[in-house]
């Protein structure tokens, strides 16, 4: 089973606009990742945040993490129509990834 | 670097058919995973390779599916015979390092349709 669950499902916005998108996981972590995928690039990672960590940034990118609440966020500032893709959170354990079902976001010029 | 390597990109077969689908990792990356994506769903692990042993293939089908890792190198993942709910996009990915607190590349995947 997927542990992860990201919403909203789908979301569009206007380029310039930001982006936030949510992740809720059920069980301890080690750590939380988030990817993206388009047609163009696959499945491409973005950032890590581990489990004692709060807020991560990178680029337009910011990433929290509520351990407390088992929930995560990724905000994507000034969006842009090559930001058009689909991001799944995907939640480390002692092993594996396990992913969510992703929110698919779409940017219109 | 070149990245991971997958073929073919697209596959289509009948059902009870065998598949093979290959995957060649980033040179120097230990790890090697294999995940079926679902039209719709996030990927989900199959099988994980260290070298060439088996470190979780809990969610191996074993009764259809198999994977090899021949030398710690390129890995070949099998489905025999098919059934049409294995309609999905596999994705190969490596890491460098072993364990899930470092980020995985993914390969472009391969499209397999049943039919």
């Amino acid at each position: 089973s997927q542990q992860g669950e990201e919403d909203p499902q789908a979301l569009s916005i206007q380029e310039g606009e930001n982006a936030t998108m949510n992740c809720s996981y059920k069980t301890s972590i080690n750590n939380l990742q988030w990817y993206r995928q388009n047609s163009g690039r696959g499945l491409v990672h973005l950032i890590l945040i581990r489990s004692n960590e709060r807020e991560k940034h990178s680029g337009r990118l910011r990433v929290t993490l509520d351990t407390s609440k088992k929930s995560s966020s990724l905000l994507i500032t000034a969006s842009r129509a090559a930001d058009t893709a689909s991001y799944f959170c995907a939640t480390a354990g002692y092993s594996t990834l396990t992913f969510g079902k992703g929110t698919m976001l779409l940017v219109s010029p | 670097e070149a990245g991971v390597a997958q073929s073919p990109r697209y596959k289509i077969i009948e059902k009870r058919q065998s598949v093979a689908f290959w995957c060649n990792p980033i040179s120097g990356h230990a790890t090697l995973y294999w995940y079926q994506q679902i039209l719709g769903q996030g990927p989900k692990l199959l099988i994980q390779f260290q070298n060439n042993g088996v470190v979780d293939d809990s969610q191996l089908p074993k009764d259809r599916f198999s994977a090899e890792r021949l030398k710690g190198v390129d890995s070949t993942l099998k489905i025999q015979p098919a059934k049409l709910e294995d309609s999905a996009v596999y994705l190969c990915a490596s890491s460098p390092i072993a364990g899930p607190s470092y980020e995985q590349y993914f390969g472009p995947g391969t499209r397999l349709t049943v039919t």
